[in-house]
């Protein structure tokens, strides 16, 4: 089983709407970890989570939140969905005192 | 945390050794250098990591010139599904401030062809 999952993998969803992507793992790490990913370009980072009551902003924050209900799971929402989230989402989790990070296996989002 | 520059792409044989190579003239004591790779709209997957000394692991090989001001990653023997994009990243561990947060530059490209 993996290690890092993502649930939905691919999800299509219109303006307005208000959607959330799931991101659990298995692998006891205290850290996790938002990013978004859009054609061609690199990871953009848009919340990240040191532990269950420490949850930041990351570079690209606005539109979304997220919910950390427990050292597994960390959720993304989109309150309202435009066109302009479209884009590859990305969980990643890492241990503390150690850098690695390891990723899930993505969520395709499409806004139309 | 440093910059970094790759070659945009790269093409090898199957069965041949890969070599990426990483330019990071800027890199301080503190900082190791990650290698990650993404295969088509797949998740990054780690690599390897190193601060000064050479590093082997069970999918690469990294070489840092003494100066570690750039670096290698080698794949011993290239499969074809071992072309992916190829990330080269410099970062300090435990900095202060430190979001954790990694930075993809563009990348090497590495196409493995049969």
């Amino acid at each position: 089983d993996a290690d890092v999952t993502q649930t939905p993998r691919n999800r299509i969803t219109k303006t307005g709407k208000r959607i959330m992507l799931e991101c659990s793992q298995t692998k006891g790490h205290d850290r996790m970890y938002w990013y978004r990913q859009d054609p061609g370009l690199g990871l953009q980072l848009i919340y990240y989570s040191f532990d269950v009551k420490d949850i930041n902003k990351g570079e690209i924050s606005d539109g979304y939140s997220v919910s950390r209900q427990a050292q597994a799971k960390f959720s993304l929402s989109l309150e309202s969905a435009i066109p302009n989230q479209t884009a590859l989402y990305f969980c990643a989790t890492s241990e503390q005192g150690r850098e690695t990070q390891y990723f899930g296996p993505g969520t395709r989002l499409l806004v139309l | 945390d440093a910059k970094t520059t790759q070659p945009p792409s790269m093409d090898c044989a199957e069965g041949r050794a890969a070599n990426l190579p990483c330019n990071h003239s800027t890199i301080s004591g503190n900082e190791y250098v990650y290698w990650y790779r993404q295969i088509h709209s797949q998740g990054p997957q780690y690599i390897i990591h190193g601060l000064k000394n050479n590093e082997t692991n069970e999918m690469a090989s990294l070489i840092i010139t003494e100066d570690r001001k750039s670096s290698t990653l080698i794949l011993p023997h290239a499969t074809l599904r071992d072309t992916a994009v190829y990330y080269c990243i410099v970062r300090a561990v435990r900095g202060s401030g430190n979001t954790g947060k990694l930075i993809f530059g563009q990348g090497t490209t590495l196409q493995v062809k049969p």
